[in-house]
């Protein structure tokens, strides 16, 4: 079955530093991946997905994330993080041997900017 | 940007009540709505997939007489919550996908905070 791994559950980091939070999921076959992000108390908000084609995926908010299949990563970056990044991001897969129906989420990673 | 609500953003109620969850998609039509169950500092927990016309499917471990799903139109589906205990209390989300849609990409509502006292 499928599995997503957030290697981190939390991470602080300073405004303005980079920040990556990684993601990995369990199967290599073809999968659409996603990450979303929640502020307290909110439902999820799409950051960004990757379907197909280029590897390097942009998103709202400064966010990108690369899709790695040798290695089922799909890690989140930002150059530079504000306060207002502060929130739980999660990394979601949709197996495609499932019809793409059905969405696994790994359990977030709270990021924590710090002025 | 496709829309989902969620009502009642917060309930507060006495053990052995029902409580009824809507979650509405306000500008798309949605064949298909997932309801999700969070736990404080944790991840979503797929509880059931409602699909409009026909029975939910439950994920295992999820009673089904417990947690009533009714999906009765394409915009919107309800869960309900059957005699309810403070086991039941947490963060219920919904989600839907517009029909047709060739992905899974979910639009979320903002959550129902239920407190079963």
């Amino acid at each position: 079955a499928q599995s997503v791994t957030q290697l981190d559950s939390q991470v602080p980091v300073f405004e303005e530093a980079p920040v990556e939070l990684r993601c990995n999921y369990s199967s290599s076959v073809s999968v659409y991946l996603f990450w979303y992000v929640q502020y307290p108390n909110q439902g999820l908000q799409l950051l960004l997905k990757y379907l197909s084609g280029s590897t390097l995926v942009k998103g709202i908010n400064g966010f990108e994330a690369e899709f790695n299949k040798s290695q089922t990563s799909f890690h989140l970056r930002k150059p530079s993080v504000h306060i207002s990044d502060t929130a739980e991001y999660f990394c979601a897969v949709s197996d495609l041997n499932t019809g793409g129906f059905k969405t696994i989420f790994g359990a977030g990673t709270r990021l924590f900017v710090k002025a | 940007g496709a829309v989902v609500s969620q009502h009642p953003s917060w309930v507060i109620c006495k053990s052995g009540t029902s409580v009824k969850i809507e979650c509405r998609s306000l500008d798309f039509q949605a064949t298909t709505m997932f309801w999700y169950r969070q736990f404080p500092k944790q991840s979503l927990m797929l509880m059931a997939t409602s699909n409009e016309g026909s029975k939910a499917t439950y994920e295992q471990g999820v009673e089904k007489d417990k947690f009533l799903i009714n999906h009765a139109s394409l915009t919107l589906s309800t869960l309900t919550v059957t005699s309810a205990h403070p086991e039941d209390s947490s963060f219920y989300i919904c989600s839907a996908r517009e029909s047709g849609a060739p992905y899974n990409e979910q639009f979320f509502g903002p959550g129902t905070r239920l407190t079963v006292l």
